[in-house]
C-alpha cells in the first residue's frame, strides 16, 4: 500500500505478557517514529530511527520498552512484562527525510487486562 | 510540563464560516510547526506546516499564522465544510536549532464540529 501500515490493528493481552507491534513505513522513507496516545492525551513521542539506528531514545518510558528497525524499513516496538498503564494507541510515522512532515499509520490499539 | 497547549478542547462553527484553531507553545527552541487532522480510529493526517522564518503559510482553504514573539500559532479554515469535523492537533519541534528530540511535541487537540 501507499501509506504507513501497522499491525495488529488491535491487541488485547494479559498483564505481564510481552507484546510486539509492527510498523511498515512508506517505501523509501528514511526516518521512522513511534508515538503513543493514551486516553484523552496528545501524542507522546517514544523513539526515532534514521535508517537502522536510533539516535534518539529519550521518549521510551521505561526499560521494558525497546524498538528495532531492520533493513532501513520495518520496525518493531516490543513491550516486555506489560502493565495496565501501557494501554494506549501506538502510532508509527515515517518521513522521507528528518526535515519532511511525518505521515502516520492508523495505529495499534493495545489493551492490557 | 506541557510545551504545546491547545486550550480549547472543542469548537463549534457553522458551515461556510471561518474556523480558527489556536495553539500556544513555551519552548523557544521550537522552530517548525505542523497541524494534523485526525478522524476516529485513524492516524493523524498532515495538513500544513510552517517554519519560524515565516509568519504565514497558505494551502487552499488552510492558512497557518505564526506569532513568534507571542509563541502562538493558529490554523484558519475558510470556508468550513462538514468534512472538516475532526480533532486537530498542533505539533512542534526544534528542527533547525537542533535543541530538542527529533520527535514532534503535540498538543492535546481541539475537536472541531462543523454545524450544517
Amino acid at each position: 500500500g501507499a501509506g504507513v501500515s501497522q499491525s495488529p490493528s488491535n491487541k488485547v493481552t494479559e498483564k505481564g505478557k510481552d507484546v510486539e507491534l509492527r510498523c511498515d513505513p512508506i517505501s523509501g522513507h528514511t526516518a521512522l517514529y513511534w508515538y503513543r496516545q493514551s486516553l484523552g492525551q496528545g501524542l507522546e513521542f517514544l523513539i526515532y530511527f534514521q535508517g537502522n539506528s536510533a539516535p534518539d531514545k529519550s521518549g521510551l518510558p521505561s526499560d521494558r520498552f525497546s524498538a528495532e528497525r531492520t533493513g532501513g524499513s520495518v520496525s518493531t516496538l516490543t513491550i516486555q512484562r506489560t502493565q495496565q498503564e501501557d494501554s494506549a494507541v501506538y502510532l508509527c510515522a515515517s518521513s522521507l527525510w528528518v526535515t519532511e512532515p511525518q505521515h502516520f499509520g492508523d495505529g495499534t490499539r493495545l489493551s492490557i487486562l | 510540563d506541557q510545551q504545546v497547549k491547545q486550550n480549547s478542547p472543542s469548537l463549534s462553527v457553522q458551515e461556510g464560516r471561518i474556523s480558527i484553531l489556536n495553539c500556544d507553545y513555551t519552548n523557544s527552541m521550537f522552530d517548525y510547526f505542523l497541524w494534523y487532522k485526525k478522524y476516529p480510529a485513524e492516524g493523524p493526517t498532515f495538513l500544513i506546516s510552517i517554519s519560524s522564518i515565516k509568519d504565514k503559510n497558505e494551502d487552499g482553504r488552510f492558512t497557518v499564522f505564526l506569532n513568534k514573539s507571542a509563541k502562538h500559532l493558529s490554523l484558519h479554515i475558510v470556508p468550513s465544510q462538514p468534512g472538516d469535523s475532526a480533532v486537530y492537533f498542533c505539533a512542534a519541534r526544534a528542527l533547525y536549532s537542533g535543541g530538542g528530540a527529533d520527535g514532534l511535541t503535540f498538543g492535546k487537540g481541539t475537536h472541531l464540529i462543523i454545524q450544517p
